[in-house]
């Protein structure tokens, strides 16, 4: 079936490192968005990129899709304690409406 | 402007019983979207309702199952519920996903735990 593959599944970090996840499709995406959840939260909408090869920031994230518009990551520059959280991707399927969610990537971070 | 509201905001149940879970979605959004998160693990699709009719569902067993009313609010209800269904359910609205290419966000509600012995 399809589905929305993201890794790594856990990472833990030091603040100041800096953190990727990676999420992969088996199907070219519309779209791809990105989510956060707070521990305790409820998933928070980040950004959505539709263009292929579009990358964009917001302040020390980077989120980038991938020329084939199969893959997309996030990269957090210098990773603070307000980063903590999980972080999913969720893709549209071309030609269809639904929202598949990848299975999310935990990011712990050490002071 | 309101968020998504989700009520209740804890349940525990026994095996077998029946349970509703009701979710009001933003003022404007159309579309609303029931997902399922057992504890620690990822978001598993469970219904999507946009302009009254069901439109897609994920695979669960159909004891899942929920309606969306004439004002877009929505219920996920869950038969013979069984230990495994215990999680938190969350719902979405967005606008209508109208037009492919483009998805409109999804604002999540704060959640309903249901907790089955």
């Amino acid at each position: 079936g399809q589905q929305v593959m993201q890794i790594p599944q856990y990472q833990h970090v030091q603040e100041g490192e800096d953190f990727t996840t990676y999420c992969n499709s088996s199907t070219t995406l519309s779209n791809i968005q990105w989510y956060k959840q707070r521990p305790g939260g409820h998933p928070v909408f980040l950004i959505q990129l539709v263009k292929s090869g579009e990358v964009k920031k917001q302040k020390r994230l980077t989120f980038q899709f991938g020329e084939a518009k199969k893959n997309s990551s996030l990269h957090i520059t210098a990773t603070q304690t307000t980063d903590v959280g999980t972080y999913f991707c969720a893709g549209q399927i071309t030609g269809g409406f639904k929202t598949i969610f990848g299975a999310g990537t935990r990011l712990f971070v050490k002071a | 402007e309101a968020g998504v509201t989700q009520s209740p905001t804890h349940l525990i149940k026994t095996r077998g019983q029946q349970v509703t879970l009701r979710c009001s979605p933003i003022s404007g959004h159309t579309s609303v979207y029931w997902y399922q998160q057992a504890l620690g693990l990822g978001l598993q699709f469970l219904l999507w309702y946009d302009e009254g009719e069901e439109r897609n569902r994920g695979n669960f067993p159909p004891r899942f199952s929920g309606r969306q009313f004439p004002n877009y609010s929505s219920e996920l209800n869950v038969n013979a519920l069984e230990l495994e269904d215990s999680a938190l359910y969350l719902c979405a609205s967005s606008r209508t996903t109208g037009t492919v290419g483009y998805n409109s966000p999804l604002h999540f509600g704060n959640g309903t735990r249901l907790t089955v012995t």
